[in-house]
């Protein structure tokens, strides 16, 4: 089946640094990938979608100038939180799926990134 | 939007018990995702169903798309299956996931 990794899959950080992560699909390729965040005790909720060659589309509440996308080919997209703070700290997963499979019924993700700000 | 729900939010069972955590989601799907998450950990896909039921070890994962609702069943649990466990939905390859809040199992030995 399709393989989505990320990577790293760990990252501890000092306030005030920037933390790039990133998403690629091994064994296909993807014009759309999405980012997804989960806060402690909720459900992992949708961040943004990346579209390959343009400008990511970000849901209401997240904030496109610190959470940077950049979706630069067909196999990887990655996920810059600038100047990071504590209440950054979160886990991160992507998912993603062949654009042309007419079969594809959903996405694969990948295993995610833990993120921890001092 | 979809909404999924899963019941229990939480359970703890001795070992060697069967459990079963269920997920509801309110519009229809394409396919839907059984996931686990070990504390501090990262997300292990363990099933995904369009219909049916699938079955791999002690897991079995079973799909009713009409009462769109889904149940994860662990048999002869262990305490290595204490984990987060999430359903998440989708309608298509081409829109996000929607993950429930998560069931956190703990099985005691």
């Amino acid at each position: 089946g399709a393989v989505v990794s990320q990577h790293p899959s760990r990252v501890i950080c000092k306030s005030g640094t920037s933390v790039k992560i990133e998403c690629r699909s091994l064994d296909f390729q993807a014009t759309t990938m999405f980012w997804y965040r989960q806060f402690p005790k909720q459900s992992l909720m949708l961040m943004a979608t990346s579209n390959e060659g343009s400008k990511a589309t970000y849901e209401q509440g997240v904030e496109k100038d610190k959470f940077l996308i950049n979706h630069a080919s067909l196999t990887l997209s990655t996920l810059t939180v600038t100047s990071a703070h504590p209440e950054d700290s979160s886990f991160y997963i992507c998912s993603a799926s062949p654009p042309r499979d007419p079969l594809a019924k959903t996405q694969y993700f990948g295993p995610g990134t833990r993120l921890l700000v001092l | 939007k979809n909404e999924v729900e899963q019941s229990p939010q939480n359970l703890t069972a001795q070992e060697g018990e069967f459990i079963t955590i269920n997920c509801s989601y309110s519009v229809g799907i394409s396919a839907l995702h059984w996931l686990q998450q070990h504390p501090g950990g990262g997300i292990v896909s363990l099933f995904m169903l369009s219909s049916g039921k699938k079955k791999h070890g002690r897991l079995i994962a079973t799909i009713n798309i009409q009462e769109k609702h889904s149940s994860l069943h662990i048999t002869a649990s262990h305490p290595r299956d204490s984990a987060v466990y999430i359903c998440a939905v989708t309608d298509s390859g081409n829109t996000p996931l929607v993950f429930g809040k998560g069931t956190r199992l703990s099985v005691i030995a």
